[in-house]
């Protein structure tokens, strides 16, 4: 069976500091990982994911994610947050060729502070 | 370009009555997936729909719960009747096909007495 861990459940970090938020996974079989970002009030945004390829993957708003299989881990990074940044951040994972079905993790707040 | 529409935003009422939430998808995009969010269970799958036939609908809690697609662009996630347990926020998102990124609708909260 196929699980995400996301093992802070709260990430507090001030304005301009770098942040990684993490996220391990557990399958025994090729995975796609995804990132999404959830502002309040409103739905899941993709942020960025990886299919194959590069193991550094690049999102929107400056983040990137590197997809280490050896640790099973893909964890979301940061150089310098805002405060704009604040929001949930979840980790999802779909087994190769069945992405209708997503595995999220329990989520992470990213809580930016001056 | 309009995103995923669902209505209500907000839904209160009482355990035992009909629930109805719906969802109009991004046009052309041809699957939908309707989502709960909990803070005890995370997200879940409920349901989805590809070329509006439901596909996989494992994620259903119970016989109470019912989605339908009678068209391209709207979705109906019924419950009937509603218990407190129900109460979660709702989210339905579409796709361009089941393997592209999903976009989601901003939700609806319900709140069952």
């Amino acid at each position: 069976a196929q699980s995400v861990t996301q093992l802070d459940s709260q990430v507090p970090v001030f304005e301009e500091a770098p942040v990684e938020l993490r996220c391990n996974y557990s399958s025994s079989v090729s995975v796609y990982l995804f990132w999404y970002v959830q502002y309040p009030n409103q739905g899941l945004q993709l942020l960025l994911k990886y299919l194959s390829g590069s193991t550094l993957v690049k999102g929107i708003n400056g983040f990137e994610a590197e997809f280490n299989k050896s640790q099973t881990s893909f964890h979301l990074r940061k150089p310098s947050v805002h405060i704009s940044d604040t929001a949930e951040y979840f980790c999802a994972l779909a087994h190769g060729g069945a992405t209708n079905k997503l595995i999220f993790g329990t989520g992470t707040l990213l809580a930016v502070q001056p | 370009d309009a995103g995923v529409i669902q209505s209500p935003r907000h839904e209160v009422t009482e355990m035992g009555q009909e629930v109805t939430l719906r969802c109009k998808p991004i046009s052309g995009h041809n699957s939908l997936f309707w989502y709960r969010q909990t803070m005890m269970r995370g997200l879940e799958l409920l349901i989805y729909f590809n070329n509006n036939v439901p596909i996989d609908d494992s994620g259903m809690p119970e016989d109470r719960f019912s989605a339908k697609m009678p068209n391209a662009s709207f979705s109906t996630l019924k419950i009937q009747p509603s218990e407190p347990r129900d109460s979660a926020v709702y989210f339905c998102a579409s796709s361009i096909d089941r393997l592209s990124s999903k976009h989601f609708g901003d939700g609806t909260r319900l709140s069952i007495l």
